[in-house]
């Protein structure tokens, strides 16, 4: 069973658009999450995490968090196409001891 | 303000030479972890270290791969007798803490192609 699922997309949106991106994970016991972002050829980089169940805003971003649907997402408002990469969803699980988990990504293209 | 360094940028090997990747974390970090990313998939998580100590190599292929991280110096990712399958992107992360609310910085990544 797979830990951290993610729609592969793409996801395309228009400029302005909210793009909204989702993630379900495998362990209830999970307590950190974390957004990603990752541009073509480059490395991952945080978008922002969330611990406590409700939202958390970030200037355009929220990240949104149920742990008993087992179920995290991110809001981008306002798309812009410097948006348009693939969104990493990342969960702290002991079901894989003490490493930081990854979904396989979630590909944003932001249409102008 | 250095982030964390890996080297090299790209490395291309011939099948069944070793390749070495090299990570030293951000300046006050002492947790390393490396990830694999094979073409179009996701990080998968190979090895978590601290100074001295392999503390998780639940991730790492049981033959040809090793790693360390010793008391002076980088981090180091062994991969031994190369095979084509190994060519993807190594990423390296560090953090100040360890596992569970800790945010990993990334490195920009060891690219290995294996000819």
């Amino acid at each position: 069973q797979k830990e951290v699922e993610q729609n592969s997309g793409p996801l395309s949106v228009p400029e302005g658009a909210i793009a909204s991106l989702n993630c379900t994970y495998s362990d209830r016991g999970s307590q950190s999450f974390f957004w990603y972002r990752q541009y073509s050829g480059k490395s991952p980089e945080l978008i922002m995490f969330i611990y406590s169940n409700g939202d958390k805003e970030d200037g355009r971003f929220t990240a949104q968090l149920n742990k008993a649907s087992q179920y995290v997402s991110l809001l981008i408002r306002d798309s812009q196409p410097s948006d348009s990469a693939t969104y990493l969803c990342a969960v702290w699980t002991n079901q894989a001891g003490t490493a930081l988990i990854f979904g396989k990504g979630t590909t944003l293209s932001v249409s102008s | 303000n250095a982030g964390v360094m890996q080297n090299p940028r790209h490395l291309v090997r011939r099948r069944g030479q070793e390749a070495r990747l090299r990570c030293s974390p951000m300046k006050g970090h002492s947790h390393v972890y490396w990830y694999r990313q094979l073409p179009e998939e996701g990080l998968k998580f190979m090895v978590y270290l601290q100074k001295e100590n392999i503390i998780d190599e639940s991730g790492m292929p049981k033959e040809r791969f090793s790693a360390e991280f010793p008391k002076e110096g980088p981090s180091i990712l062994r991969i031994q007798q190369v095979v084509r399958g190994d060519s993807a992107a190594y990423f390296c992360a560090s953090s100040g803490r360890g596992s569970g609310a800790n945010v990993l910085t990334f490195g920009a990544g060891s690219r290995l192609t294996v000819l």
